[in-house]
Order: structure tokens, then C-alpha cells, then sequence
């Protein structure tokens, strides 16, 4: 079974639209940690954002904001007024708690196209 | 910081030659994470070490392919003898001790990444 799971391949999305990025994870651990990563065309992965598991609050940086819904298992990725520069591929990511899991899984993505 | 440094960020090789990636992890970072992307699998984790030691290979797909970190501050994946389905990216990634919360913790930062193509 997948651990993170994004459910969305490819968006399309109007400039200055909200945007949310889907993700839902799997986990029996109590503590973990979620992130999420751009890589634009260029290739580079880009750490976005980070919401710990007892994290209380919904991480936010910025326009983006993590929609953390914990009993759903859900973090999802919300990008505040959309820019043509944040067309790029947007990866889910969960560290998972446990003695000495030093690994991120990461999800297959969402690619997003914002339109002009 | 520099962040995550790689070299060389493009290679070009024929098939059966040697291939060396190099990575310089983020200054005072534990752990060192080596990546591979393509199209059909995604991002997969081939092996990480802790304070230069390596701690999970399992990711590594076969005999081929051999990473070392002989200090903290250098690591290389090194493909012996290359063939043309090892083309991909080659990400390095490196973090803090993780385990304990917060961001700066527990967050891999990547290195611009190393485009293989073997012909």
C-alpha cells in the first residue's frame, strides 16, 4: 500500500486562483512529520513547507498553507493567489516516527499548470 | 550557506564507462541521502548515511552501483559499469539529526541534482 498518496496527476489553474494540492498518508505512528517539495522545470526540488504531527496549528509560509486534517490523514497544500512561477510538480512528502526511520516517503506528485 | 553542492550537475557517458557523482552536504548536517528520479519510478531513495556511515542501502539497485562518505563534508555514488537505464537524476539531500520536532530538524534539503544519460 502506498504511503502518501496524491491523487491528483496534473492541474490547471487560473493565475490568482487558490490552488489545493491534495495528499493523504498512511501511518500507524503517533509521531511524524509531513513536507512538501516544488520542483519547476528546472529540476531542483524546493523544500515548501513542514507540519509535524502534534503540531497544533496549520503550518503556513508565505502563500502556502498545509490544510493538516489528522484524523482524515490528510495534508493538503494550499497556494494563496497562484503566479505563473508556481507552475511546477509539487511532491508530498512523510517522514514517519519510530526508532532510528531516518527516510522521507515521498508521493508520484501533482504536476500544476497555472494559466494566464 | 551554499546549500547542497553537486558535481557534476550534467554527464554525458557510453554505456560500460564509470560514472562518479560527488556531493557536499549543508555544513553541520548528520545525514547524507543519495536519490534517483526518472519518468516511470519517481523519486527513489538508493541509500543514506549517518555521521558517514551508511545506514540503509536497500534502495541501491544492484551490485553496480557503490556510494562512499569518507568525511562529512563528501559523499560519491559511483556506477561501475554504466548502462543506458541508469539514466536519470541524481539528487544528494542532507538534513539534521532528525527525530526531534521542527522543521530545521527534520527537513532533507537537495542539491541541484546530477542529469545522467548514458548512451
Amino acid at each position: 500500500a502506498q504511503k502518501i498518496t496524491q491523487t491528483q496527476p496534473g492541474m490547471f489553474v487560473q493565475e490568482k486562483e487558490a490552488v489545493t494540492l491534495d495528499c493523504t498518508y498512511d501511518t500507524s505512528d503517533q509521531s511524524y512529520g509531513l513536507f512538501w517539495y516544488k520542483q519547476p522545470s528546472s529540476g531542483e526540488m524546493i523544500f515548501l513547507i513542514y507540519q509535524g504531527s502534534y503540531d497544533e496549528q496549520n503550518a503556513t509560509e508565505g502563500r502556502y498553507s498545509l490544510n493538516f486534517q489528522k484524523a482524515r490523514k490528510s495534508a493538503n497544500l494550499v497556494i494563496s493567489a497562484s503566479q505563473l512561477g508556481d507552475s511546477a510538480m509539487y511532491f508530498c512528502a512523510m517522514r514517519e516516527g519510530g526508532d532510528r526511520d531516518d527516510k522521507i516517503i515521498f508521493g508520484k506528485g501533482t504536476r500544476l499548470h497555472i494559466l494566464p | 550557506d551554499a546549500g547542497v553542492i553537486q558535481s557534476p550537475r550534467h554527464e554525458v557517458t557510453e554505456m560500460g564507462q564509470e560514472v562518479t557523482l560527488r556531493c557536499k552536504p549543508i555544513s553541520g548536517h548528520d545525514y547524507l541521502f543519495w536519490y534517483r528520479q526518472t519518468m516511470m519510478r519517481g523519486l527513489e531513495l538508493l541509500i543514506y548515511f549517518n555521521n558517514n556511515v551508511p545506514i540503509d542501502d536497500s534502495g541501491m539497485p544492484e551490485d553496480r552501483f557503490s556510494a562512499k562518505m569518507p568525511n562529512a563534508s563528501f559523499s560519491t555514488l559511483k556506477i561501475q559499469p554504466s548502462e543506458p537505464r541508469d539514466s536519470a537524476v541524481y539528487f544528494c539531500a542532507s538534513s539534521f539529526l532528525p527525530g526531534t520536532s521542527g522543521a530545521e530538524q527534520e527537513t532533507q534539503y537537495f542539491g541541484p541534482g546530477t542529469r545522467l544519460l548514458v548512451l
